[in-house]
């Protein structure tokens, strides 16, 4: 079966450059998280999105903006990166208009490393 | 917001043994997930619970949505069964962000 794709996989940038991720939802799901997970830590919803509408807002910084395009795959953008944003990045989708279940599966991950 | 709080934080187990980890959330929830995260980082979804029991293999999971807790079962465990075992919740909001437990991680020695 499908799953979500993520890419890059790996990505390596100095502090204040910018980073883009991407995800590639499940096909037929509408509906994109974002999650953070610091070293360590356990994953921090960042943001969501609705058949392209934002859904809802975490913890995700004014320096980071992201969107979910007319095809469902979303983008997250990171702009003036800091050390402190070294993370792993997953990208999670669902479908609302499954009424079994609203299970969210879970990209690979995005592995963020600020230099 | 809700509270999610998982026990033990740490296990190690000896290859063959029996385990029960515990997830207890501070208020009704819409959806109850169990995950493994292996040593390279990938989530893996164990289960879809928010009530009542499933099994899956050697692993079960069972949600007491009343008295607000979780359990996920590991009989006979492997080496590959080590790693960080999350559970994560969705709150009446409906807006489907996850809040997240803060994990136990299970070594399971050969």
């Amino acid at each position: 079966a499908a799953g979500v794709i993520q890419s890059p996989r790996h990505l390596i940038k100095e502090k204040r450059e910018t980073a883009t991720l991407k995800c590639y939802p499940i096909p037929r799901h509408d509906t994109v998280y974002w999650y953070q997970q610091g070293p360590g830590q356990d994953p921090q919803f960042l943001i969501s999105f609705y058949e392209k509408m934002q859904s809802d807002k975490g913890s995700i910084p004014d320096r980071f903006s992201a969107q979910q395009f007319s095809d469902y795959h979303s983008e997250l953008n990171m702009s003036s990166l800091e050390l402190g944003d070294s993370a792993l990045y997953f990208c999670a989708s669902s479908s609302i208009r499954d009424r079994i279940t609203d299970t969210q599966y879970f990209g690979p991950g995005t592995r963020l490393t600020v230099l | 917001g809700i509270q999610v709080e998982q026990s033990p934080p740490d296990l190690i187990l000896q290859e063959g043994a029996n385990s029960t980890l515990r997830c207890n959330f501070s208020d009704s929830v819409n959806n109850l997930q169990w995950f493994h995260q292996n040593p390279w980082g990938q989530l893996i979804n164990l289960f879809y619970i928010p009530s009542g029991t499933k099994q899956n293999g050697r692993l079960s999971a069972t949600t007491v949505a009343t008295e607000r807790y979780s359990l996920l079962y590991i009989s006979s465990s492997q080496t590959t069964d080590s790693g960080v075992y999350f559970c994560a919740t969705t709150t009446g909001s409906n807006t489907g962000k996850l809040i997240f437990g803060q994990g136990t991680t299970l070594q399971v020695k050969p």
